[in-house]
């Protein structure tokens, strides 16, 4: 099956700074990539929809300006959290839906395998 | 997309079937039911999925209502590896997929 790489998979940073998490389709192109946070006990929350070449799509109440994504090319969209505080710490989790060709339209979603972010 | 109703939590013994339950009185008729794990501290895992028709493959079958208004996610014989977090959801087409709470399935020896 397709596979969804998402990197690192754990991250300890300091308050004040940014970091960037990868998240790569290895066997497939992926027109749309998914950003989720979750919080412990709690469900994914989906942050944001990017495409691939154009601007992200944010839920309500997630900041655009602190959770920037690119999306550059069709494997590979990234999550930048700027200025990190504690409270950003959490569980990221990518997802990809590969592109038109070759798929059905109700294909499933491939998830990446997290990133544990835990902001000092 | 339609909600989902899940128990909060099951129990199941090791070797039994596990029989996860999902309501969604207002799915939509081309709105598909997928079901998803978690296990802890990992990323979603796809188990199966299906529109009208009962779906069966080598991690589970699901059985959906005639009236679509809720399905059952079957694991024939459950594991104590397959202790987690399973996800009902609604989805239309190529849309996002939301999650709800989902049911924690606890497997014991």
């Amino acid at each position: 099956g397709a596979v969804v790489s998402q990197h690192p998979s754990w991250v300890i940073c300091k308050s004040g700074t940014s970091v960037k998490i990868e998240c790569r389709s290895l066997d497939f192109q992926a027109t749309t990539m998914f950003w989720y946070r979750q919080f412990p006990k709690q469900s994914l929350m989906l942050m944001a929809t990017s495409n691939e070449g154009s601007k992200a799509t944010y839920e309500q109440g997630v900041e655009k300006d602190k959770f920037l994504i690119n999306h550059a090319s069709l494997t590979l969209s990234t999550l930048t959290v700027t200025s990190a505080h504690p409270e950003d710490s959490s569980f990221y989790i990518c997802s990809a839906r590969p592109g038109a060709e070759g798929f059905a339209t109700n294909e499933k979603l491939f998830f990446g395998s997290g990133t544990q972010l835990s902001v000092l | 997309d339609a909600k989902t109703t899940q128990p909060p939590s099951m129990d199941c013994a090791e070797g039994r079937a596990a029989n996860l339950p999902c309501n969604h009185s207002t799915i939509s008729g081309n709105e598909y039911v997928y079901w998803y794990r978690q296990i802890h501290s990992q990323g979603p895992q796809y188990i199966i999925h299906g529109l009208k028709n009962n779906e069966t493959n080598e991690m589970a079958s699901l059985i959906i209502t005639e009236d679509r208004k809720s399905s059952t996610l079957i694991l024939p014989h459950a594991t104590l590896r397959d202790t987690a977090v399973y996800y009902c959801i609604v989805r239309v087409g190529n849309n996002d997929m939301r999650f709800g709470a989902g049911t924690r399935l606890t497997v014991k020896p």
